[in-house]
C-alpha cells in the first residue's frame, strides 16, 4: 500500500458526461500528480499541484481540469467525455514538488478505471 | 526535450535466465532516473532509483551517462517477475516524471 488513495476504483459513464476523480495523497505529501494510462498512449503526465497551486502542466486536454484543496486532496474533472478518454487515471504524490530536491520519490495510487461507452 | 526510450515492447525469457530491460534517455541536465513496475494493471510501484544504487528483488540498474542508458538487470529471472516495467526520468524543469513506453517482461517456466 503506497498510502495514496483514489476513488472511485471503477467508473462507467456515457459519452458527453462529466466525472470527477478523487485523490488523497500520502500523509505529509504536498505534491499531487495526475497521469493517464491508455493502451495507445501509454503513461501521460497530465498535471501537478503543490500545496494547492498548479505547478506543471502536461498533456492535459482543455476538457479536463484539476484542483488541490486546502486539505491537500485533489480532484480531476473530466467533462464532455469521449470514447477515447477511457483509460486508467493515476494519482501520485510526493513530499515536495518534483525536482525540488534530489531523491524526491513519487508514489502512485491504484488508479481509477474510467470506461466511456 | 527530455525523452525516455524503451525499445522493447515485450521481453520473454525462461525462468533462471538473465534479464536486461533496456532504457535510454535524452535530457540536457543531470538526470534522475527510476524504474517502476506494474503488475496486471495495478498501481505503479517504485522498483529502484539510480541515486540509491540499491538492489530490489534482485534487480539492479546502473546509470551510464556516456551511453545515456539506465538498463535494468537481473541475473536469474523468476516467474513472479512477470510484469510491465517502466523507466522514468524526473524532469527538474517540468517537475514531473516522464515515462518510457514500458516493456512487458514474461518469464516462462
Amino acid at each position: 500500500d503506497s498510502g495514496v488513495t483514489q476513488t472511485p476504483k471503477h467508473l462507467i459513464t456515457a459519452t458527453g458526461q462529466r466525472v470527477t476523480l478523487r485523490c488523497s495523497p500520502r500523509s505529509g505529501d504536498l505534491s499531487v500528480y495526475w497521469y493517464q494510462q491508455s493502451l495507445d498512449q501509454g503513461l501521460q503526465f497530465l498535471i501537478q499541484y503543490y500545496n494547492g497551486e498548479e505547478r506543471a502542466k502536461g498533456n492535459i486536454l482543455e476538457r479536463f481540469s484539476a484542483q488541490q484543496f486546502p486539505d491537500l486532496h485533489s480532484e480531476l474533472n473530466l467533462s464532455s467525455l469521449e470514447l477515447g478518454d477511457s483509460a486508467l487515471y493515476f494519482c501520485a504524490s510526493s513530499v515536495a514538488g518534483a525536482g525540488q530536491f534530489s531523491g524526491n520519490t513519487i508514489y502512485f495510487g491504484e488508479g481509477s478505471w474510467l470506461t466511456v461507452v | 526535450a527530455q525523452r525516455v526510450t524503451q525499445p522493447e515492447k515485450l521481453l520473454s525469457v525462461f525462468k533462471g535466465a538473465p534479464v536486461e530491460l533496456k532504457c535510454n534517455y535524452s535530457y540536457s541536465g543531470s538526470p534522475e532516473l527510476f524504474w517502476y513496475v506494474q503488475y496486471s494493471r495495478q498501481r505503479l510501484q517504485l522498483l529502484l532509483r539510480h541515486i540509491s544504487r540499491e538492489s530490489i528483488k534482485g534487480f539492479t540498474a546502473d546509470l551510464n551517462k556516456g551511453e545515456t542508458s539506465f538498463h535494468l538487470k537481473k541475473p536469474f529471472a523468476q516467474e513472479e517477475d512477470s510484469a510491465m516495467y517502466y523507466c522514468a526520468l524526473m524532469d527538474m524543469g517540468r517537475r514531473a516524471l516522464t515515462f518510457g513506453s514500458g516493456t512487458r517482461l514474461q518469464v516462462q517456466p
